[in-house]
């Protein structure tokens, strides 16, 4: 398996731009997260699916971030309109089973993401 | 989840074991200690987890006290690539993986 794929993994964006961040978890997984990670705040989850369901979003910071998930090897994370401090790496993850003994979740190389 | 303390930095010299401790002292019965690291630039990897028993896999072994307070990740015959930021984090059936700040190993020639 190739492991999570994040794509691009470079973005460079003027402010007020739409950045849409791509995420291909690995095949068989049923769990999808999104973190974002910065020096001040380090490595956060912004939302979590279940199933492609959304279990919880409450690390999105506003209204300006969206996640779907529309099947189950594909997901995105849409930011509109980008701000500068928007700017991090954010990372794609996913896991076999959420939490517990089969827990263990595999990160994708991440998105590195700078808004001028 | 338990709160997690770990040292902010450690060093190790290549070849040698290391040993990074990680206390827990809050952590209920069904929480599962999760340890992953960050090597620069890269996402987060998965390491070895175990709830009770010591646990061995082909990177390394976690040792977890009988009281449950405390472990340690043990990397045998550490070399340069091991050098990363380590994270123990404690999880019950939750999903939800609250990093911390880790310790920053550096393996030394």
């Amino acid at each position: 398996d190739a492991g999570v794929i994040q794509s691009p993994r470079h973005e460079v964006t003027e402010m007020g731009q739409e950045v849409t961040l791509r995420c291909k978890p690995i095949s068989g997984h049923n769990s999808l997260f999104w973190y974002r990670q910065t020096m001040m705040r380090g490595l956060e989850l912004l939302i979590y699916f279940n199933n492609n369901v959304p279990i919880d979003d409450s690390g999105m910071p506003e209204d300006r971030f969206s996640a779907k998930m529309p099947n189950a090897s594909f997901s995105t994370l849409k930011i509109q309109p980008s701000e500068p401090r928007d700017s991090a790496v954010y990372f794609c993850a996913s896991s076999l089973l959420a939490g517990g003994p089969k827990g263990e979740q595999f990160f994708g190389p991440g998105t590195r993401l700078t808004v001028l | 989840d338990a709160k997690t303390t770990q040292p902010p930095s450690m060093d190790c010299a290549e070849g040698r074991a290391a040993n990074l401790p990680c206390n827990h002292s809050t952590i209920s019965g069904n929480e599962y200690v999760y340890w992953y690291r960050q090597i620069h630039s890269q996402g987060p990897q998965y390491i070895i987890h175990g709830l009770k028993n010591n646990e061995t896999n082909e990177m390394a072994s976690l040792i977890i006290t009988e009281d449950r307070k405390s472990s340690t990740l043990i990397l045998p015959h550490a070399t340069l690539r091991d050098t990363a930021v380590y994270y123990c984090i404690a999880v019950n059936s939750g999903y939800a993986l609250n990093f911390g700040k880790g310790t920053s190993l550096l393996v030394t020639p």
